[in-house]
């Protein structure tokens, strides 16, 4: 099956600077990429996704780039706001297979924005 | 809508217990997932279901975990007997879509579990 790993497993960043969270992969058969940031006590919320046939995508300060090749995408925030502090996963899916939506999930990074 | 539903959201039971989580889904969504969450393994899948029907439950810990799917707006997912191990937080999600396809899972708030 899918395995995800996902790196840091901690971020510390100054208010204004750039983070980025690197996963990568296994299963080549994976098509489908989103991103999931949970905030304290909530559940993880969907914040941007990527499918296979893209590589790059943008959301205001927020983007992902996936490379096939290599199995490998990443969470680029640039600009970033104390707001932004929490956990993010990735995650990958094999979409238009038999998964019905199912999604394997990285170990998650905390990542935390000083004012 | 007013999300996904979970209850309750914090459990405390002895070891040995019985313990029913449930979820209400977003309506009209076709599929729902259980998740158990750990600092230790993280964000664990453990059964889901489309159309009411379990699809995969390869993730269920052992045979004391059960989960069923009556119908569109309802699901549980029992421990019997709990133990100190199952200690976590358990999340239900929701999606709606085609099988397979590209589909925002919705989490619920979680229900926090202690087995003490």
């Amino acid at each position: 099956g899918e395995n995800v790993e996902q790196h840091p497993s901690t971020l510390s960043v100054q208010e204004g600077d750039s983070a980025v969270i690197k996963c990568t992969y296994s299963d080549s058969a994976s098509n489908y990429f989103p991103w999931y940031k949970q905030e304290l006590g909530k559940g993880p919320q969907l914040i941007i996704d990527i499918r296979s046939n893209v590589g790059e995508k943008k959301d205001q300060r927020i983007a992902v780039t996936l490379n096939k090749t290599a199995k490998h995408f990443s969470l680029h925030i640039t600009e970033t706001q104390p707001e932004d502090s929490a956990v993010y996963f990735c995650a990958a899916s094999n979409a238009g297979g038999t998964s019905y939506g199912k999604l394997t999930f990285g170990q998650g990074t905390i990542l935390t924005v000083h004012p | 809508d007013a999300g996904v539903i979970q209850s309750p959201r914090h459990e405390v039971t002895e070891m040995g217990q019985e313990v029913t989580l449930r979820c209400k889904p977003i309506s009209g969504h076709n599929s729902l997932f259980w998740y158990r969450q750990t600092m230790m393994r993280g964000l664990e899948l453990l059964i889901y279901f489309n159309n009411n029907v379990p699809i995969d439950d390869s993730g269920m810990p052992e045979d004391r975990f059960s989960a069923k799917m009556p119908n569109a707006s309802f699901s549980t997912l029992k421990i019997q007997p709990s133990e100190p191990r199952d200690s976590a937080v358990y999340f239900c999600a929701s999606s709606f879509g085609p099988s397979g396809g590209y589909n925002e899972q919705f989490f619920g708030p979680g229900t926090r579990l202690t087995v003490l």
